[in-house]
């Protein structure tokens, strides 16, 4: 069965730092893409960013270029999402998801920045 | 970027009735690679997204067949033939043929 489980949100300061991780299980992660796509409670669904797996082709969304890092560990079956320079419109619930387009989708990890 | 717009935003149905929601993009989403990168999701609340469309007419594995997708270019529908009380949520349709990854504003299902 594909997991995939989605840590490391919280409350923070608008300027400050986190990182997200998302581990997978049942598949062989280091084949997959993985994305993670942010949604505002109750608002509609944004794709952040993907990454494939030897981390060679990597991209952005625009409002997040420059200020969000997405990484892998295959190791550790492990995805990462650095996020700095936070603004209150980074706000929402990050679900990680498996695959060229997302097919699996993680519960997601509730961001948010707020003074 | 991709702009994929829905319709409508909201949709009242009754069990056992058919249903269908629209998705528009705002180029072609057929790809040299002959396949079409559109993609149907629903979310019900307090959970993630599920797929249950993927390149435009391929239900995912576990998805009822009473659901459907059609289209082309940059014209597509996501059909129920029979709406059940388990097919409330929130439709969401998305494309994957360019980066950004653009989705749809969603269609509310409600009973």
């Amino acid at each position: 069965e594909v997991q995939l489980v989605e840590s490391g949100g919280g409350l923070v300061q608008p300027g400050g730092s986190l990182r997200l991780s998302c581990v997978g299980s049942g598949f062989t992660f280091s084949n997959d893409w993985m994305h993670w796509v942010r949604q505002v409670p109750g608002k509609g669904l944004l794709w952040v960013a993907r990454i494939n797996g030897d981390e060679t082709n990597i991209r952005y969304a625009d409002s997040v270029k420059g200020r969000f890092i997405i990484s892998r560990d295959n190791a550790k079956n492990t995805l990462f999402l650095q996020m700095n320079s936070l603004r209150a419109e980074d706000t929402g619930v990050y679900y990680c998801t498996r695959g060229g387009s997302p097919f699996y989708w993680g519960q997601g990890t509730l961001v948010t920045v707020s003074s | 970027d991709v702009v994929m717009t829905q319709t409508p935003l909201y949709l009242s149905v009754t069990p056992g009735q058919p249903a269908s929601i629209s998705c528009k993009s705002s180029q072609s989403l057929l790809n040299s690679d002959g396949n079409t990168y559109l993609f149907w999701y629903r979310q019900k609340p307090g959970q993630p997204p599920q797929l249950l469309i993927y390149e435009l007419f391929n239900r995912f594995p576990g998805v009822p067949d009473r659901f459907s997708g059609s289209g082309s270019g940059t014209d597509f529908t996501l059909k129920i033939s029979r709406v059940e009380p388990e097919d409330v949520g929130v439709y969401y349709c998305m494309q994957s043929i360019q980066p950004p990854l653009t989705f749809g504003g969603g269609t509310k299902v409600e009973i």
